[in-house]
């Protein structure tokens, strides 16, 4: 099977700018985790999606924001980019029936 | 609070030693606990992982074990090797929240030959 991919893999964005990032599960996994990974903070959970529904939140602004289409494939999206946005976004996913998590590579965003 | 912690961060040990990593955590309904290896510029791999209904599990150089009572599981790589030099990450789950994964800070291994 093919794994978790995303795209783009790196973006450059200024701050005010807004971006989305995508997230391709691995056939047959309906559920679609995102973190936030930094050198200060590690990884930080920000939403997890199941059947175009979102589960759970973590502790992020409003600013940050997903959403899951009918194939399983996630976006999430960050409004009015602040410095302080820039890490590595990485989702997860897995099947409805098993904790068994698998990253994709991840989005490195830059906010200059 | 709900958080996982992990010790120690970093962690140097010669070729062939063993390299121990352990993490607490707070939530007692938890039951599920991966570990994750990250290399460098590559993105965080499941290497193990053990439920609450055993108490060790080995795969190969690798073990984890665990201690419900104290609420803490480790992580045990015998015969370590350079290509086991990584960060490697813990994560349990927040029952209450719907199993929301919380994960530690990070443990960077360097292995010297």
């Amino acid at each position: 099977k093919a794994g978790v991919t995303q795209t783009p893999r790196y973006l450059i964005k200024t701050r005010g700018q807004q971006v989305t990032l995508s997230c391709s599960p691995i056939s047959g996994h309906r559920s679609v985790s995102w973190y936030q990974q930094t050198p200060g903070q590690g990884l930080q959970f920000l939403f997890e999606y199941f059947s175009e529904t979102q589960r759970n939140k973590g502790n992020f602004p409003g600013r940050f924001s997903g959403r899951q289409f009918s194939n399983s494939r996630s976006e999430m999206n960050v409004s009015t980019l602040e410095l302080g946005d820039s890490a590595l976004y990485l989702c997860a996913s897995r099947t409805t029936s098993s904790y068994e998590q698998y990253f994709g590579p991840g989005t490195r965003l830059t906010v200059t | 609070g709900e958080n996982v912690e992990q010790h120690p961060s970093t962690l140097s040990v010669q070729e062939g030693d063993s390299a121990v990593i352990k993490c607490t955590y707070s939530d007692s309904a938890s039951n599920y606990f991966p570990w994750y290896k990250q290399e460098l510029g590559k993105r965080p791999q499941l290497i193990i992982d053990i439920r609450s209904n055993v108490g060790e599990k080995k795969d190969q150089r690798i073990a984890v074990t665990l201690n419900k009572t104290a609420k803490h599981f480790s992580l045990h790589i015998t015969e370590t090797q350079p290509e086991d030099s990584a960060v490697y990450f813990c994560a349990a789950p927040l029952r209450r929240t719907g199993n929301q994964f919380y994960f530690g800070t990070g443990t960077s291994l360097t292995v010297i030959p």
